[in-house]
């Protein structure tokens, strides 16, 4: 089936520790995005990429990373210097040939700094 | 700037009330589009609807129906005859013609009980 995978569902990270989220899609869309979500507030873009080995700072940039080597995948760093990084993760994709094209999600990654 | 706002943070209806969920959005854009995300408890947003600004038909889908309206700036959700199985959090959200980026609001929680 076609879809977003995100793993791992569930992540523990000691304090001053990186942390890979991975994220494939074999839906063949152009555009991948990374948001956050914290309790009681919306999704904030963390980072998105429209073609491969290029990406664009979303809104929360500051402490992560990413890299977009292959179209499928859009793997996200949660850097030591993220200063709160425990939230849920959200992966999503979209094909820019359509011009309202929707985003499809994975189901989540939601990480916890111990 | 866009802007999406949901003034509902958490609504509770009885089983088989008709339940409405505002969102009102701000833009400088003349072409955008508009759509609905259901996030149930296993945390992945399901796509409901996408409107384009050109378009201010209603619609309705089953139980669900969308009222957009550009006058006011808003693109309300109805659900008719709530059920348990409609308790979830209701992002509304926008992307700008020319835009990547989709702004969400901070989600509605809606409660369905018996």
């Amino acid at each position: 089936d076609g879809g977003i995978t995100q793993s791992p569902k569930y992540l523990f990270r000691k304090e001053g520790q990186n942390v890979t989220l991975s994220c494939e899609q074999n839906l063949n869309h152009d555009a991948m995005y990374w948001y956050r979500q914290d309790p009681g507030q919306g999704l904030r873009l963390i980072y998105y990429s429209q073609i491969v080995n290029d990406f664009q700072k979303g809104d929360i940039a500051e402490g992560y990373s990413v890299s977009r080597e292959k179209k499928e995948s859009f793997p996200l760093t949660v850097t030591s210097a993220q200063k709160n990084p425990t939230a849920f993760y959200l992966c999503a994709s979209r094909n820019l040939g359509q011009g309202a094209g929707e985003l499809f999600f994975g189901e989540g990654s939601r990480l916890t700094v111990l | 700037a866009q802007k999406v706002t949901q003034a509902q943070t958490e609504i509770s209806v009885v089983e088989k009330e008709d339940v409405t969920l505002d969102c009102v959005y701000e833009t400088r854009d003349t072409t955008y589009y508009l759509f609905w995300y259901k996030q149930p408890p296993s945390g992945e947003l399901v796509f409901l609807i996408r409107r384009n600004s050109f378009d201010e038909q209603n619609e309705i889908s089953g139980r669900y129906s969308w009222n957009f309206q550009k006058s006011t700036s808003s693109f309300n959700f109805t659900i008719t005859a709530s059920q348990v199985v409609d308790s979830a959090v209701y992002f509304c959200a926008l992307r700008g013609g020319t835009a990547s980026k989709l702004t969400f609001g901070t989600g509605t929680r809606l409660q369905v009980t018996l």
